[in-house]
């Protein structure tokens, strides 16, 4: 059964450093996401992309967040300047043309 | 309250029993989902309720929606021991993101 993957399974950053979050979604989904979960909270929408753009993005997705799709398999998220409160699991997620997101297994990032 | 709190936060049961768990919302929804998320996981999709069903069954999971209350419930039969792991119900308002509850933590005893 295709499913979403996430790598690293598991980055550690130095504050201030540049990290990239690599997703695979499922291969004929159109409609892409990111989440994050911080330790111990709920689940939080961060952005949504179809169509090669974003489509929605949430108040935590300010400039030092930024998505891509590189080429036709990828979906990446981009953190600048990571700072010691962006330390949370972060979960790609893709969707077809139905209402179900499909999640990927997250990455684990921890700032240092 | 925040858009789909799930209740109780933690319930703890023997194997074998069913395990309910509810969520409530607070704005009209296109649909509902649970997820299932093991410890430090990532999510699993169990069900997908639309807003113009009323019960939807998968295995041994029986999802209820009632619009009315703004609430549904995600029933959980004869639970096994790989049962144990957060669920949360997330819900879809028609606007492209899903907002997900806090969850109900679920620990299946032996």
């Amino acid at each position: 059964e295709p499913e979403v993957t996430q790598t690293p399974s598991h980055q550690v950053t130095q504050m201030g450093q540049e990290v990239i979050l690599r997703c695979v979604p499922i291969s004929n989904h159109l409609y892409f996401y990111w989440y994050r979960q911080i330790l111990g909270q709920k689940v939080e929408f961060l952005v949504s992309f179809y169509n090669n753009e974003i489509s929605e993005k949430s108040e935590i997705f300010d400039d030092q967040f930024s998505v891509e799709r590189p080429d036709g398999s990828n979906f990446t998220l981009k953190i600048r300047s990571t700072k010691l409160e962006d330390s949370a699991m972060y979960f790609c997620a893709s969707r077809g043309n139905g209402d179900t997101q499909y999640f990927g297994p997250g990455t684990r990032l921890t700032v240092l | 309250s925040q858009q789909g709190e799930e209740d109780p936060q933690a319930l703890s049961i023997q194997e074998g029993e069913n395990a309910t768990m509810n969520c409530s919302y607070k704005t009209s929804i296109n649909n509902l989902q649970w997820y299932r998320q093991n410890s430090g996981r990532g999510l699993v999709h169990l069900i997908l309720i639309r807003s113009n069903e009323r019960e939807k069954h998968s295995g041994r999971l029986r999802v209820t929606l009632d619009t009315s209350k703004k609430s549904s419930s995600l029933l959980i039969t004869a639970s096994r021991a790989a049962d144990t792991a957060s669920y949360f119900c997330a819900t879809d308002m028609r606007d492209d993101k899903i907002i997900f509850g806090k969850g109900t933590r679920l620990h299946i005893l032996p």
